[in-house]
């Protein structure tokens, strides 16, 4: 039973430009959330993608946007990159019977902008 | 404003010891509380949960305890392992409204255990 997977594992990118991530879910699993973590801190919450849509978001600028697919795989992309979006981005997959169930996350990608 | 908060940035403990972890949170609506273990280079592990119609969780070494009046849950390892040394999140969600189970993470607190 794979378990989350995302790519690329890691990614240099200069400021200004515009990145992709990908993340596939667990088996079986129907929502996506993405998280960002920066170096000493905790993950902070970007949004949550159900059914094809973006159904929550948290505290970060519209230069955060998402995608999921028909096959429940996402992506996360960021344009205007700054420096201050280095960071480990996670993915995290979760079933969608009833809230606040557990998330599992992938091994993430490590993100530097420079 | 830090909803979930991890006062011990680390804890360090002798092999086959009791690790406490402690994990303080604010927002009352928050009804189910996760602890996660990570290791450097990795995503956060899923290690045990709890409702908060409960005030205790077991699964083999790991125990979960929630004391929901004082706002206040802690993860208890009995007996420590050195292969137990990473990096620990306490975090927890609402199932409630608009939240969608959304993750609330503390800031993690490092467990060093000694052989």
């Amino acid at each position: 039973d794979a378990g989350v997977t995302q790519s690329p594992t890691h990614l240099i990118k200069t400021r200004g430009q515009q990145v992709t991530l990908r993340c596939s879910p667990k088996s079986g699993h129907d929502t996506v959330s993405w998280y960002q973590q920066a170096l000493g801190q905790g993950p902070q919450f970007i949004f949550q993608y159900y059914e094809e849509e973006e159904r929550q978001r948290g505290n970060f600028p519209d230069r955060f946007s998402g995608h999921q697919f028909p096959n429940y795989s996402s992506e996360l992309n960021v344009n205007a990159l700054l420096l201050g979006d280095s960071a480990l981005y996670l993915c995290a997959s979760s079933l969608d019977t009833g809230r606040g169930k557990t998330q599992y996350f992938g091994p993430g990608t490590r993100l530097l902008v420079l | 404003d830090q909803q979930v908060k991890q006062n011990s940035p680390s804890l360090s403990v002798q092999e086959g010891r009791i690790s406490i972890l402690n994990c303080d949170y604010t927002n009352s609506m928050f009804d189910y509380f996760l602890w996660y273990k990570k290791y450097p280079a990795e995503g956060p592990t899923f290690l045990i949960s709890i409702s908060s119609i409960k005030d205790k969780n077991e699964d083999g070494r790991f125990t979960v305890f929630l004391n929901k009046s004082a706002k206040h849950l802690s993860l208890h390892i009995v007996p420590s392992q050195p292969g137990d040394s990473a990096v620990y999140f306490c975090a927890a969600s609402s199932a409630g409204g608009t939240s969608y189970g959304k993750l609330t993470f503390g800031q993690g607190t490092i467990l060093t255990v000694h052989p």
